[in-house]
């Protein structure tokens, strides 16, 4: 089965300053990556997705991942960090399903604080 | 168009009770999911369905049951609640256009917090 990890829980940056937030990914075959971002008492929502071609991905909100082959990675990076920008980040990979078909595989997710 | 909806938002249960979540998306999506979120644990699987008129279980499928109503509604039902099912419960929604090829990203509802007493 597909997986991902996410090592940090928490990521502490100065507003202005660059972000990132690691994943690690581990897949059977090409990998379906994705970044998705939780803000407080809200579902979740889509960031950006690497399926193939360019290794940096562009998203919302000015986030980008770089995809990385060799060192199966898919680590967020926004090169100025707002306030704003705090929430909860997780790191996905597509699954096989049981019956067919595909699901979606979340890390644990990294807390990330844009301080002032 | 409202995306994917939940309801209720809140939920306050006594152990054995049971309950349905419901979840609607107005998107024409074809795959369901119901997750549930604890702290440090991320989101998890509990059950989905791939297309109307079929459902599969995810990673923690026990203690639940779901049914696909029709296209646009998914519900969850806990048939008799314990406390270990105290979490936060999204539902989220995916387009299968592209085919094997392809992967589209999920569409989450609000959530639901339930409170198993």
């Amino acid at each position: 089965a597909q997986s991902v990890a996410q090592p940090e829980d928490q990521v502490n940056v100065a507003e202005g300053n660059p972000l990132t937030v690691k994943c690690t990914y581990s897949v059977s075959g090409n990998p379906y990556l994705f970044w998705y971002v939780q803000y407080p008492n809200r579902g979740l929502q889509f960031l950006l997705k690497y399926i193939t071609g360019d290794n940096l991905v562009k998203g919302s909100y000015g986030f980008e991942a770089e995809f990385n082959k060799s060192q199966t990675s898919f680590h967020l990076k926004k090169p100025s960090a707002l306030v704003s920008d705090s929430a909860l980040y997780f790191c996905a990979v597509r699954d096989m399903a049981q019956t067919g078909g595909f699901k979606t595989i979340f890390g644990a997710g990294t807390r990330l604080f844009v301080k002032a | 168009n409202a995306g994917v909806t939940q309801t209720p938002k809140f939920q306050v249960l006594k152990t054995g009770q049971s309950m349905t979540l419901q979840c609607a998306q107005d998107m024409n999506h074809n795959s369901m999911y119901w997750y549930r979120q604890d702290p440090g644990m991320g989101l998890r699987l509990i059950y989905y369905s791939a297309s109307e008129g079929t459902t599969d279980k995810g990673e923690v499928p026990n203690g639940y049951n779901v049914s696909r109503l029709n296209k646009r509604e998914f519900s969850l039902r806990l048939e008799s609640a314990a406390p270990s099912q105290t979490s936060v419960y999204f539902c989220a929604s995916r387009d299968l256009a592209g085919g094997s090829s392809s992967y589209n990203e999920q569409f989450f509802g609000p959530g639901t917090r339930l409170t198993v007493l």
